[in-house]
């Protein structure tokens, strides 16, 4: 079945360490987003991915870093920099020109 | 700056009233508007409206999008205990492909 697959579903790290989630797709598609989500803030935009080996900064990128090296693939990586990682991440990825966002399953990061 | 306003942000209701959850918007350069349900995780795309699709059905839920003042809505009727859940407003631009979500509306449906 085609899809998004994230991994980890859930993460705990200590404060001052680098963790990486994962975000693979099989759909073909060009355009790879990560946002995260907080309660009572909606979803907010980190980084997206229009074709390989481009990516552009999102609203809300300081202290977040990402790659694209394969269509398949848009890891994101929370760097020591992020003050307050804790919250919970989706990834989405889109066909090319119009249409509809398709989400993973999202990773929650706690970070103690 | 580009924003997307969701009203109410909480509702709670009986099994079989109908809610209007409203959207509105302020985004450069607008292509469509997507609402999305979100239960525990992934949010599950409902309806896309564009310029050529302004008004979307679909069995208890429906949709419209008014271009000229900037807002949409999602009717629910009938309300079922399974409607629990965020409700995502979506705005995507033709520039950039990017897409602006709004805070969600919370829907709780109690028997």
């Amino acid at each position: 079945d085609g899809g998004i697959t994230q991994s980890p579903k859930y993460l705990f790290r200590k404060e001052g360490q680098n963790v990486t989630l994962s975000c693979e797709q099989n759909l073909n598609h060009d355009a790879m987003y990560w946002y995260r989500q907080d309660p009572g803030q909606g979803l907010r935009l980190i980084y997206y991915s229009q074709i390989v080996n481009d990516f552009q900064k999102g609203d809300i990128a300081e202290g977040y870093s990402v790659s694209r090296e394969k269509k398949e693939s848009f890891p994101l990586t929370v760097t020591s920099a992020q003050k307050n990682p804790t919250a919970f991440y989706l990834c989405a990825s889109k066909e090319p020109g119009g249409g509809e966002l398709f989400f993973g399953e999202g990773s929650r990061l706690t970070v103690l | 700056e580009d924003k997307v306003v969701q009203s109410p942000l909480s509702l709670v209701v009986h099994e079989g009233d109908t809610v209007t959850l409203n959207c509105s918007y302020e985004v450069t350069n607008f292509r469509s508007l997507l609402w999305y349900k979100q239960e525990k995780k992934a949010p599950t795309f409902l309806f896309m409206l564009t310029s050529s699709g302004i008004e979307k059905k679909s069995g208890r839920l429906s949709s419209i999008l008014d271009k000229k003042e900037l807002f949409s809505i999602l009717n629910i009727t009938a309300t079922q205990t399974g409607d629990s859940a965020v409700y995502l407003c979506a705005v995507g631009r033709n520039t950039g492909n990017q897409f602006y979500f709004g805070t969600g509306t919370s829907l709780t449906v109690i028997p």
